[in-house]
């Protein structure tokens, strides 16, 4: 598996109802960060999360990252139709570049009303 | 409104003609980078630069060229396309790196035929 592994690779919920999304990655990392991407648009930054951090929250979003693992968890609550989009964890390995985040390939999140 | 801004939003050309894709940020940040974004592939990075004059190969920079000749601007130079650039390409931009979350341009569809 590459380094940022999005689990599950497709979601369908309803809406209202929560949406959890995970994110493994296999080295060591300085941060994390989680983007949306609306069909076919630009990603936009959701959140971001340092290495010595376990929990983050941002509205409706949580984010949580468990080092020992190696796993991070993005969960949106009450989801909306609005919020159907892929969603994309991104790894900054500690040690290596400062200058590359690495991504995974995605949840697609459909939210049906 | 702080953004980055890329053009052509979509572009078809011929294999071997030159073109560019510009880039430009409004937010003073340091540090660009250029992605594309294929089926299956998910986001790859094809060159990146920490600040102005300085750029540094990703993960596919073959076929590709840069330059970083003012801070807001960062073109991606496609010296003789080929059909298997066909892709859609993103541009990105941070504070100094990694250690920020990304904002990321509308992106460009390209067709090579």
């Amino acid at each position: 598996s590459q380094q940022g592994e999005e689990d599950p690779q497709a979601l369908s919920i309803q809406e209202g109802e929560n949406a959890t999304m995970n994110c493994s990655y296999k080295t060591s990392i300085n941060n994390l960060q989680w983007y949306r991407q609306n069909s076919g648009r630009g990603l936009v930054h959701l959140i971001l999360i340092r290495s010595n951090e376990r929990e983050k929250h941002s509205g409706r979003l949580r984010v949580t990252l468990d080092t020992s693992k190696k796993s991070s968890s993005l969960l949106i609550t009450a989801s909306r139709a609005a919020d159907t989009a892929s969603y994309f964890c991104a790894t900054d390995i500690s040690g290596g570049s400062n200058y590359k985040l690495t991504f995974g390939k995605g949840t697609l999140l459909t939210v049906n009303p | 409104e702080a953004q980055v801004t890329q053009n052509p939003r979509y572009l078809i050309t011929v294999t071997g003609k030159k073109l560019t894709v510009t880039c430009s940020q409004n937010m003073n940040h340091e540090y660009m980078s250029w992605y594309r974004q294929d089926p299956g592939l998910g986001l790859r990075q094809i060159y990146y630069s920490m600040n102005v004059e300085v750029t540094d190969k990703g993960d596919v920079p073959e076929g590709y060229k840069v330059s970083r000749k003012e801070k807001r601007n960062f073109p991606l130079i496609l010296e003789s396309p080929s059909p298997n650039q066909t892709s859609l390409y993103f541009c990105a931009s941070s504070y100094t790196g990694t250690g920020y979350g990304y904002t990321f341009g509308s992106g460009t569809r390209l067709t090579v035929v």
